[in-house]
């Protein structure tokens, strides 16, 4: 079963208004998740490391307070697109890592977000 | 940084054949994982096959196996037995050992015929 869940799977919202983005990791403690853009037919952007307790890393380009990530709790992490825009329209992916064990990144479901 | 290239953007194969992905990486690191993912049209990444960089033994995983040539950085995916389930975009991923990043490659949509 699915180890990292995200929610919504879709969601079209108004020009202007903002949205949030849930990622949980459902049977261990992650510390550190990741938040990926991907436009139609091409690959995964890291967008943001989401640290637990402390501030997000984002990657160079990335604006920070377009894409506002908290990281609350040790299962959960949430990226709120805020004043979002139709250029922002695209297929957002979390993905997490167990502490321990198996190094792989388990990934969420991935959210539409469309802004229409 | 690190860069990744994926030098073939779609292959076809016959059911039941073999086909194999290609990949180039470029790190400086000396201990890394290297992953294949694959992403069907459900858009849910699924973990196909992970090498570990220290490992001199290619990872295979029942009909999937790849050739890793650390030197030349190069880690190739080959499916053997090609099913219809098999069509998707696959993604090569190295992952730098504590940074738990990944850098994807470009992908290569693999179309299983028939």
């Amino acid at each position: 079963g699915a180890v990292v869940s995200q929610h919504p799977s879709w969601v079209i919202c108004k020009s202007g208004t903002s949205v949030k983005i849930e990622c949980r990791s459902l049977d261990f403690q992650a510390t550190t998740m990741f938040w990926y853009r991907q436009f139609p037919k091409q690959s995964l952007m890291l967008m943001a490391t989401s640290n637990e307790g402390s501030k997000a890393t984002y990657e160079q380009g990335v604006e920070k307070d377009k894409f506002l990530i908290n990281h609350a709790s040790l299962t959960l992490s949430t990226l709120t697109v805020t004043s979002a825009h139709p250029e922002d329209s695209s297929f957002y992916i979390c993905s997490a890592r167990r502490p321990t064990g198996r190094p792989e990144a388990f990934f969420g479901q991935g959210t539409r977000l469309t802004v229409v | 940084a690190q860069t990744v290239t994926q030098s073939q953007p779609e292959m076809s194969v016959q059911e039941a054949e073999t086909v194999t992905l290609s990949c180039t990486y470029d790190t400086s690191e000396s201990d890394y994982y290297l992953f294949w993912y694959k992403q069907p049209p459900s858009r849910q990444m699924i973990l196909v096959i992970r090498q570990e960089a220290y490992k001199q033994q290619n990872a295979t995983e029942n009909r999937f196996s790849v050739n890793f040539q650390k030197a030349a950085k190069s880690f190739s995916l080959k499916i053997s037995d090609s099913q219809l389930g098999d069509a998707a975009m696959y993604f090569c991923a190295p992952s730098v050992q504590g940074a738990q990043k990944l850098v994807f490659g470009q992908g290569t949509r693999l179309t299983i015929n028939p």
